[in-house]
């Protein structure tokens, strides 16, 4: 069964610490993305992958760093430095990057940080 | 920086009317793509136009691609409940993944 996981789905964290979002798919996509969801804002993108042991910042990835060690695998730490954290964050992949494929999302995971 | 706005963000129908959302980009799009998220999910793929003026149906959704590929609508046709969620389009600006969203048009449904 083909898809994005993501977890956990609800995280609670005290204010100054780092935090990593975990973000795994089987669908052999080449391309993975992070984007924030804040009511009433659309999805934000953090950072995406374009290929294993590349990535590139996107329009607000101040505060937060990611890693592309393997192409299943595409983790967001949230670190101290984002000064407001608290948000829904979604995964998403596509097959690659170079053509406007759809995306395929993760469930998510609810970041409250207090 | 690129912009991509949708109208209305709310709207609150009575079962059996019709729904229409427009996203007006501030740049010329190369495609755009429609994504729908019911309450509590993520966003699900819909569809993606690419040419001008390019019309596509899917049953009771018509989605439309403007002739300058600067905007584009979704119009539903005949609501039912199972239609409840929020619409998003995405543009993309270029020949590659990266789309821009717009905020969203959450449709609310009364049976």
């Amino acid at each position: 069964d083909g898809g994005i996981t993501q977890s956990p789905k609800y995280l609670f964290r005290k204010e100054g610490q780092n935090v990593t979002l975990s973000c795994e798919q089987n669908l052999n996509h080449d391309a993975m993305y992070w984007y924030r969801q804040d009511p009433g804002q659309g999805l934000r993108l953090i950072y995406y992958s374009q290929i294993v042991n590349d990535f590139q910042k996107g329009d607000i990835a101040e505060g937060y760093s990611v890693s592309r060690e393997k192409k299943e695998s595409f983790p967001l730490t949230v670190t101290s430095a984002q000064k407001n954290p608290t948000a829904f964050y979604l995964c998403a992949s596509s097959i690659d990057y170079r053509t406007p494929y759809e995306q395929y999302f993760g469930p998510g995971t609810r970041l409250t940080v207090t | 920086g690129q912009q991509v706005m949708q109208i209305p963000q709310y709207q609150h129908v009575q079962e059996g009317e019709d729904f229409t959302t427009y996203c007006n980009s501030s740049t010329t799009l190369s495609n755009i793509q429609w994504y729908k998220q019911r309450p509590g999910g993520h966003p699900v793929f819909l569809i993606q136009l690419v040419k001008s003026g390019e019309v596509k149906k899917q049953k009771r959704l018509t989605f439309q691609f403007g002739e300058a590929k600067k905007n584009s609508s979704l119009h539903i046709t005949a609501t039912q409940t199972t239609d409840v969620g929020t619409y998003f389009c995405a543009g993309g600006s270029s020949n590659t993944g990266k789309l821009i969203f717009g905020q969203g048009t959450t449709l609310q449904v009364k049976p």
